[in-house]
């Protein structure tokens, strides 16, 4: 099965904005939504984006989605300390699967 | 509240044989699809399956596929994953989600429970 492509990290100082791609396929992200999740240190995922670019209740609005053919961004604005997780992409796949990307490990320096 | 307590992780032997639970509460539970999601030691998430409400639609990870089996109760609030001929590549914490109800969007987690498969 084919994986969502991530790169494995990111950084950045507080109060910068910061980018993580997700690189896809035709069967995957451009023919189906991105959801994106964030991962802190020892706990479960939370879901931060859905259908591309809408934000659960709750979600600060620092972060933001969008996608583009066959890839995805997630962004976030005003970095804080807090930010700092691993984050990952997800779509359906029109193979019948459920694909994540490999998560990208954001640092805030 | 929305929560979903997965169990039934533990240490079991290559070729042996685990059920998780997942019990959910706080929301209608036959109303959403749901998954199972796992995640090896220091490694990225993986998707193991995923059921639709009634059960009648079942999708699996080829890695898993023929040896695990998803189901659910809606009458308990419950999700399970059957893992037969379990290997040491099993070896994960296992999270349930629910399907939030866009196109994969999983919304609430369990906490993880860890499956050890070793000799």
């Amino acid at each position: 099965q084919s994986v969502l492509t991530q790169p494995p990290s990111a950084s950045g100082t507080p109060g910068q904005r910061v980018t993580v791609s997700c690189s896809g396929s035709s069967s995957n992200i451009g023919s189906n939504t991105v959801s994106w999740y964030q991962q802190l240190p020892g706990a479960a995922p939370k879901l931060l984006i859905y259908n591309n670019n809408q934000r659960p209740s709750g979600v600060s609005d620092r972060f933001s989605g969008s996608k583009s053919g066959t890839s995805a961004s997630l962004a976030i604005t005003g970095l804080q300390s807090e930010d700092e997780a691993d984050y990952y992409c997800a779509a359906w796949d029109d193979s019948l699967t459920v694909l994540f990307g490999g998560g990208t490990k954001l640092t805030v320096l | 509240q929305v929560r979903l307590v997965a169990s039934g992780g533990g240490l079991v032997k290559p070729g042996g044989s685990l059920r998780l639970s997942c019990a959910a509460s706080g929301f209608t539970f036959s109303d959403y699809y749901m998954a199972w999601i796992r995640q090896a030691p220091g490694k990225g998430l993986e998707w193991v399956s995923y059921i639709t409400t009634t059960g009648i639609t079942i999708y699996y990870a080829d890695s898993v596929k023929g040896r695990f089996t998803i189901s659910r109760d809606n009458a308990k609030n419950s999700l399970y994953l059957q893992m037969n001929s379990l290997r040491a590549e099993d070896t994960a914490v296992y999270y349930c989600a629910r399907d939030g109800g866009a196109t994969i969007s999983f919304d609430y987690w369990s906490q993880g429970t860890l499956v050890t498969v070793s000799s």
